[in-house]
Order: structure tokens, then C-alpha cells, then sequence
């Protein structure tokens, strides 16, 4: 069955790194992009980056340009997600999700179950 | 960026009665290629987002058929016909039209009265 598993999560100071994986099985990892999304606690949904299904492109919201890094590694079936210059306003569970290739909207269709990230000194 | 408005924010339902949920977007969410790319999302408590809806109107794999989404343009609903406790959640819409970002609403919390 499909499973996306996302680990890496905890608490971490202002200013300081930490880096994200999601690990996926039960699909051909190499037809999905991938988005991390996350949510802050008590709060909705926000995107933050996209990969696309072969890493030719990536895109980031504003929010997080210039400091967080989306990468995967295909011989792992794993995408990363490098976020560095922490903020409290980062403070959320981090989902990664997978998005057909051939799907124009490029809409996330299966989520993991996320991973909390702390940001506090 | 597209912005994504629900209403209502908080939608208390009785068991069984039809619910209906609004999505307006800042703008139009046709694409060029004619689709309309507008989604629908669950969130049941303690768990991740599952989607429910693609392209306004259709449904995912294993969706019961009490859901269903419709509107055009830059309104869209999500309906129930006959609310169930497993239904007890968040909704989110989301566009996938003008990308990047893809944006969201706020939400709305659906429980029973």
C-alpha cells in the first residue's frame, strides 16, 4: 500500500537547522513530485515546497525562500526537506505529500502522517 | 497569490441532515487548458489531510457518495447529503490552478450538534 513516512521532527532553537525525510513506498516514487505542507498548531494548512517528479525543478513559498532547501534522492525513494534560520513562526507538523507528474495542477493526492517541528529556545 | 475564502469557519450539523460548505476564490480558477483545478480536503481529528475532491466535482477513490463538490469560476460548495460521525472534521478547498503557491482556506470545522 501507499505510505509516505516522515521523520526528522523536534525541538530545535531560534536560528539553529534541521533536516526533514519523508520516505515513500508502494508507488513508483519516479512519476510523483513531491510537496512538504505543514501546519502550525491549532492552525490550517500552508504550503512550503514542491520537487518535481524527476528534481528538474523546485519551487518554495515566500515564507520560506532562502532558507529552506527541497531535495530527493531516487535510489531511496526519499525526499528532504533542509530548513535552516529557524524562526518560531515555523513552529508546525510538516507533511510531505505526492502529486501525480502528469496531473497539470500538480495537486497533492496522498499525505503522510507528519512530523513536529519545535522551534524554541 | 490566489486567495481562498471558506465560509462558514464552524458548521454544526445534526446526524443524517445534508451539510454544505462555500469556497470563493480571489480569482477565476479555469486553466488554460479549459480545466477548473479546485479540490476538497478532510481532516478528521488527530489524523493528516485526505483528499475527497478533484476538478470541482470528482471524487477520489474510496470518497463515499454523500460528497460531492460543485461551482465554476470562482465559487464552489461541498455538500453532505446526510452527515455521518465519521464526517466530524475539518474541510479545506484548494486551488491548483496558478501555481506556485497552491493556497488554501481557512477551513471549516463540521461536528455534530
Amino acid at each position: 500500500q501507499v505510505q509516505l513516512v516522515e521523520s526528522g521532527g523536534g525541538v530545535v532553537q531560534p536560528g539553529r537547522s534541521l533536516r526533514l525525510s519523508c520516505e515513500a513506498s508502494g508507488f513508483t516514487f519516479s512519476n510523483y513530485g513531491m510537496h512538504w505542507v505543514r501546519q502550525a498548531p491549532g492552525e490550517g494548512l500552508e504550503w512550503v515546497a514542491l520537487i518535481w517528479y524527476d528534481g528538474s525543478n523546485t519551487h518554495y513559498a515566500d515564507s520560506v525562500k532562502g532558507r529552506f532547501t527541497i531535495s530527493r534522492d531516487s535510489s531511496k525513494n526519499t525526499v528532504f526537506l533542509q530548513m535552516n534560520s529557524l524562526r518560531d513562526e515555523d513552529t508546525a507538523v510538516y507533511y510531505c505529500a505526492r502529486a501525480y507528474r502528469m496531473d497539470t495542477a500538480m495537486v497533492p493526492d496522498f499525505w503522510g502522517q507528519g512530523t513536529l517541528v519545535t522551534v524554541s529556545s | 497569490d490566489i486567495v481562498m475564502t471558506q465560509s462558514p469557519l464552524s458548521l454544526p450539523v445534526t446526524l443524517g441532515q445534508p451539510a454544505s460548505i462555500s469556497c470563493r476564490s480571489s480569482q477565476s480558477l479555469v486553466y488554460s487548458d479549459g480545466n477548473t483545478y479546485l479540490n476538497w480536503f478532510q481532516q478528521r481529528p488527530g489524523q493528516s489531510p485526505r483528499r475527497l475532491i478533484y476538478q470541482v466535482s470528482k471524487r477520489d477513490s474510496g470518497v463515499p457518495d454523500r460528497f460531492s463538490g460543485s461551482g465554476s469560476g470562482t465559487d464552489f460548495t461541498l455538500k453532505i447529503s446526510r452527515v455521518e460521525a465519521e464526517d466530524v472534521g475539518v474541510y479545506y478547498c484548494m486551488q491548483g490552478t496558478h501555481w506556485p503557491p497552491w493556497t488554501f482556506g481557512q477551513g471549516t470545522k463540521v461536528e455534530i450538534k
